[in-house]
């Protein structure tokens, strides 16, 4: 069955920092791979996606993240935290009817 | 483009008792979902549309939670009659179609509370 994990409840960065979230994915078949952001009472918003191609992808808000197939790992990152970087982040790979299995979360706090 | 919208945003019940929620996707979207997210836990698909039938309804608990699509636009989730372990924030998505190449657009959620 297809699943993520997220190992980190919480990831504390000052702002400036780099930033690092991640994910480990577990899939039979290729990997499609999503990372969403939810804002307090609000929906999860999409950052962005791995379907094939650059292991390296860019998405919203300077965010991106690293595909790495040996490591079944698909972080997200960010050069340099902003204090409204503050959110729940969840990764997501697509089930097999085409619906989303999310991992359980990683609160990110950006320190100013 | 407007967004997924979801009605009520908050609801507060006692167990046992019933409660509906409303979800308007995105126009022109054939797919749609419903998810529950527990509070510490990441969403879990309830059950998912395509136009008006049903894909995957696996984890429904189908004892006490319904759902309908009628017209294959607005769609409906109930429950009847709720639990305390109900409480959650019940979110609704949609794609434009079904498949990895699309991504899902969430709406703000219900918070339903089960006292």
């Amino acid at each position: 069955a297809q699943s993520v994990a997220q190992p980190e409840d919480q990831v504390n960065v000052a702002e400036g920092n780099p930033l690092t979230v991640k994910c480990t994915y577990s899939v039979s078949g290729n990997p499609y791979l999503f990372w969403y952001v939810q804002y307090p009472n609000r929906g999860l918003q999409f950052l962005l996606k791995y379907i094939t191609g650059d292991n390296l992808v860019k998405g919203s808000y300077g965010f991106e993240a690293e595909f790495n197939k040996s490591q079944t790992s698909f972080h997200l990152k960010k050069p340099s935290a902003l204090v409204s970087d503050s959110a729940l982040y969840f990764c997501a790979v697509r089930g097999n009817n085409n619906d989303m299995r999310f991992g359980a979360g990683t609160r990110l706090t950006v320190k100013p | 483009e407007a967004g997924v919208a979801q009605s009520p945003r908050y609801k507060i019940i006692e167990k046992r008792q019933s409660v509906a929620f409303w979800c308007n996707p995105i126009s022109g979207h054939a797919t749609l979902y419903w998810y529950q997210q527990i509070l510490g836990q990441g969403p879990k698909l309830l059950i998912q549309f395509q136009n008006n039938g049903v894909v995957d309804d696996s984890q429904l608990p189908k004892d006490r939670f319904s759902a309908e699509r009628l017209k294959g636009v607005d769609s409906t989730l109930k429950i009847q009659p709720a639990k305390l372990e109900d409480s959650a924030v019940y979110l609704c998505a949609s794609s434009l179609v079904a498949g990895a190449f699309w991504e899902q657009f969430f709406g703000p959620g219900t918070r339903l509370t089960v006292l």
